[in-house]
This record gives structure tokens, C-alpha cells and sequence, in this order.
């Protein structure tokens, strides 16, 4: 069981370009979670998913975040206009349908904004 | 919303000396408390997990506790090892229906050999 995966694991950006970070649950997890990780600081939720729907995306900025799972293929986090403030380590982890509150987290993708 | 306190934000022990995190929480309705350990660049690894019906959990070096009246639980790590320095997170899952985890600030907890 490959664990959660996470693309590119660096990402550099300038400001106003878009960011897309994709993550792959475990074989078998149906829940999705994204975390954001400043230096010095713990994870903060993002956004909560299950296939083709967004369960809780109260930890989302209003503008510029977007997140989906769809059907077939990865979940995918987009940062449209990036910036500086973005840089973050982004990590995204996953839970198994039963006993779904525990967490497994991917190894993060780190975006940089130039 | 939950709000996770850990202390210390540092600590530092010698070889085979045991150490202690602490967090404390604010809703009286959370009921799932997970700790992660946090190698530098690397992801957050569960380690061990306790839930709000169990006083206590035990898994070889590794122990944490729960105080549900006080609002708090703790990580023991006895006979510390270098490998077992790291940034240690504590967090805690909310009432029913909820899916955040909050977390601590973290630990960074050095072993000294």
C-alpha cells in the first residue's frame, strides 16, 4: 500500500501565476483532507472532500482557493494569482470510509512565491 | 471554534531521560486525540492516538493520557532515543460531525546523546 501521494513536492511560482497541487489518497480511502503548514507552525485545515464533493471547506480562503476530488484521478488544490503569502508547505491526507478520523498525511508539497 | 494549546514550544533531554508534551483544548465535545511526529522536510507520522472513552494508551516507549474534566492530554516518550527527536503536533478532532483536526503548535523535542 503506496500511502498517500503528493505532486510536485516543490513548486515555484511568481506572483499571478496559478498553483495546482495534487494529491492521491491511500488505496482504498474515500476521505480527503487538505492542510496548510507555515514555518514554525502547525497544520491548519483547509478543506474536507469525498468523491465529487466538497464536505467542509471552512479552513478555505474565499478568493483565489479552489479544491475538487473528481470521480476518476487525484484531488487537486488550485491557487489562482499566488501570492507571497502562499508559500507554505501544503499537505494533504486521507482516511478510510470506516474509522474515518484517522488521518494519514502525504509528504506535502512546498510552494514557493517569488 | 477548537482552540489547541502544547507546551513546551522546546525541549531538550539526554539520552534514556523520559519526556512529557502537554496540549490543552477548549471544546468539552471533542472526542479524538491524535499525535504526530514531524522529521525535519518530512510528513506528519501518526504515532499514536487516543480516544475520549480511554484514560490512557500504551505503545512500547511511547504512552499518552487524557484528562477529560481538565481538558488535556499528554505525550510520554520514556528512554528517549536521538532518533526520537523530531517536532512532535498534538490535535484534537471536534464534536460529532466534524472532520477538522486542530492542532498544537508543536514540540521540538532534541535527545541528547
Amino acid at each position: 500500500n503506496a500511502g498517500v501521494m503528493q505532486n510536485p513536492r516543490h513548486l515555484v511560482r511568481r506572483r499571478g501565476q496559478e498553483a495546482r497541487l495534487r494529491c492521491s489518497p491511500m488505496k482504498g480511502h474515500s476521505h480527503v483532507y487538505w492542510y496548510r503548514q507555515l514555518p514554525e507552525e502547525g497544520l491548519k485545515f483547509m478543506v474536507y472532500l469525498q468523491k465529487e464533493n466538497i464536505i467542509d471547506e471552512s479552513g478555505m480562503p474565499k478568493e483565489r482557493f479552489s479544491a475538487e476530488f473528481p470521480k476518476e484521478g487525484p484531488s487537486i488544490l488550485r491557487i489562482q494569482q499566488v501570492v507571497r503569502g502562499d508559500s507554505a508547505a501544503y499537505f494533504c491526507a486521507s482516511s478510510p470510509p470506516i474509522n474515518s478520523d484517522v488521518q494519514f498525511f502525504g509528504p506535502g508539497t512546498r510552494l514557493t512565491v517569488l | 471554534g477548537e482552540n489547541v494549546e502544547q507546551h513546551p514550544s522546546t525541549l531538550s533531554v539526554q539520552e534514556g531521560d523520559s519526556a512529557v508534551i502537554k496540549c490543552t483544548y477548549s471544546d468539552s465535545a471533542s472526542n479524538y486525540f491524535p499525535w504526530y511526529k514531524q522529521e525535519l522536510g518530512k510528513r506528519p507520522q501518526l504515532i499514536i492516538d487516543i480516544r475520549s472513552n480511554v484514560g490512557e494508551k500504551k505503545d512500547q516507549r511511547i504512552a499518552v493520557t487524557l484528562n477529560k474534566t481538565a481538558k488535556h492530554f499528554s505525550l510520554h516518550i520514556t528512554e528517549t532515543q536521538p532518533e526520537d527527536s523530531a517536532v512532535y503536533f498534538c490535535a484534537v478532532l471536534s464534536g460529532a460531525g466534524s472532520y477538522q483536526l486542530t492542532f498544537g503548535k508543536g514540540t521540538k523535542l532534541s535527545v541528547i546523546p
